[in-house]
């Protein structure tokens, strides 16, 4: 059974504070992708990576950084969390070959920044 | 259309209702479209994925068709029940990794 696992369903963080959003996926695919959902807009690519050590800026990149030191683990970092981050962040995975890939979700983490 | 449009947002349907909602996209650089739902508090999970003019896809009593010219894709559901009740999400993939995403429509099934 497919799996793409986050590491937190809900978090509280400060302002000001570092923050890491950790990423795990048990089907061996190159790509990974976060996204974030907001009310009354679809879900925005913030970063993804198609392979270990490799990252691309997505649609709103800004105030968000990217690690995959490994395969299976894409890591989200706000490196001084701010109140217009707080949001549900949705991580995802699917394979590279083939042109037309469905990609696997994990649960959620919703972000509360005070 | 410049983005992925989903109508309506929301709708509530008796069970045994059928029902169907709309996602419209641009057509040019079309690779595919996605179907996705999303039941509250579990991870999107696919329905189908379409890549051809005229596509049509069926899970059960659920079914989508294509149209790449016009840009737009239906979703059907036969017969609601109220395990149907989700966020449905379609989704445009311009390119070998990227999906621009509609903002759903929310179904809630009245038993």
């Amino acid at each position: 059974d497919v799996k793409v696992t986050q590491s937190s369903r809900y978090l509280v963080k400060r302002t000001g504070e570092k923050v890491f959003l950790e990423c795990v996926q048990d089907m061996d695919h190159e790509n990974m992708f976060w996204y974030r959902q907001d009310p009354g807009l679809g879900l925005r690519l913030i970063y993804f990576s198609y392979d270990v050590k490799m990252k691309e800026k997505g649609d709103i990149p800004e105030g968000y950084s990217v690690s995959r030191e490994k395969k299976e683990r894409f890591s989200l970092i706000l490196e001084s969390a701010s109140t217009n981050q707080t949001s549900m962040y949705l991580c995802a995975s699917s394979h590279r070959v083939g042109k037309h890939n469905e990609q696997f979700f994990g649960p959620g983490t919703r972000l509360t920044v005070l | 259309i410049l983005n992925v449009e989903q109508s309506p947002q929301s709708l509530h349907v008796q069970e045994g209702d059928s029902t169907n909602f709309t996602c419209s996209f641009p057509s040019s650089n079309f690779y595919a479209l996605h179907w996705y739902r999303w039941e509250t508090a579990k991870s999107p999970e696919a329905l189908f994925v379409m890549t051809l003019n005229g596509d049509e896809k069926k899970k059960g009593r659920i079914s989508a068709t294509l149209n790449t010219k016009e840009g737009y894709s239906y979703l059907y559901i036969k017969g609601s029940q109220p395990e149907d009740s989700a966020t449905y999400l379609c989704a445009r993939q311009t390119g070998a990794n990227n999906l621009f995403f509609g903002t759903g429509t929310r179904l809630t099934v009245i038993p």
